[in-house]
């Protein structure tokens, strides 16, 4: 079946770097974009930007220009997202999700979520 | 960048009554570009309703959502306790998506 499997936990000193990774199985990697999606502890959800794996492109949104990276690995259809310059505003659980082939564009599968916390 | 304003923050109803939730845009979504996810405690969201009105895998007859322009809705007809959740709606617009700030159900 279609999974998407994040890498574990994480907890980084402020200025930091993070990555966490997506490993997807069950469908073919190249033929769906990837979103990224954060979730601050007792927030709602805030969409960080999504790769193309096909092609490797990506669109950020404006809020993490420069601090976020994200790249693809077609040989082992993973996904991964690096945020750089963390403080605490960054802990949150993040989220890798499937953009479907739907015209909406809505993400029809998610992984479980990998917290990172950000502390000195 | 759109902004989604959904009301109310909070609702609170008993199993078997109906559940309108709103969902609000700053500036017209084309399209029917807008979907609907449940996130219940300690999980992942679950998308629910996708181009405005068509339910998702799996997702029971008794959601549904609609809505045009900048005004949409997700009804759910007759509550059953598993409906308890966060529901967010969601926009894509220009290949940039943005969230609603979400509106909790709780079962009386």
């Amino acid at each position: 079946q279609v999974q998407l499997v994040q890498s574990g936990a994480e907890v980084k000193k402020p200025g930091a770097s993070v990555k966490v990774s997506c490993k997807t199985s069950g469908y073919t990697f190249t033929g769906y974009f990837l979103q990224w999606v954060r979730q601050a502890p007792g927030q709602g959800l805030e969409w960080m930007g999504w790769i193309n794996p096909e092609s490797g492109a990506t669109k950020y949104a404006q809020k993490f220009q420069g601090r976020v990276t994200m790249t693809r690995d077609t040989s082992i259809s993973t996904a991964d997202m690096e945020l750089s310059r963390v403080t605490s505003d960054d802990t949150a659980v993040y989220y890798c999700a499937r953009r479907g082939n739907y015209k909406s564009g809505a993400f029809d599968i998610w992984g479980q979520g990998t917290m990172v916390t950000v502390s000195s | 960048e759109i902004v989604l304003t959904q009301s109310p923050g909070t609702l609170s109803l008993s199993p078997g009554e109906r559940a309108t939730l709103s969902c609000r845009a700053s500036q017209s979504v084309s399209s029917g570009n807008l979907a609907w996810y449940q996130q219940k405690p300690g999980q992942a969201p679950r998308l629910v309703i996708h181009g405005a009105s068509r339910r998702a895998t799996g997702i029971p007859d008794r959601f549904s959502g609609s809505g045009s322009g900048t005004d949409f809705t997700l009804t759910i007809s007759r509550l059953e306790p598993e409906d308890v959740a966060v529901y967010y709606c969601q926009q894509s617009d220009s290949s940039l998506y943005s969230f609603g700030q979400g509106t909790k159900l709780d079962i009386k």
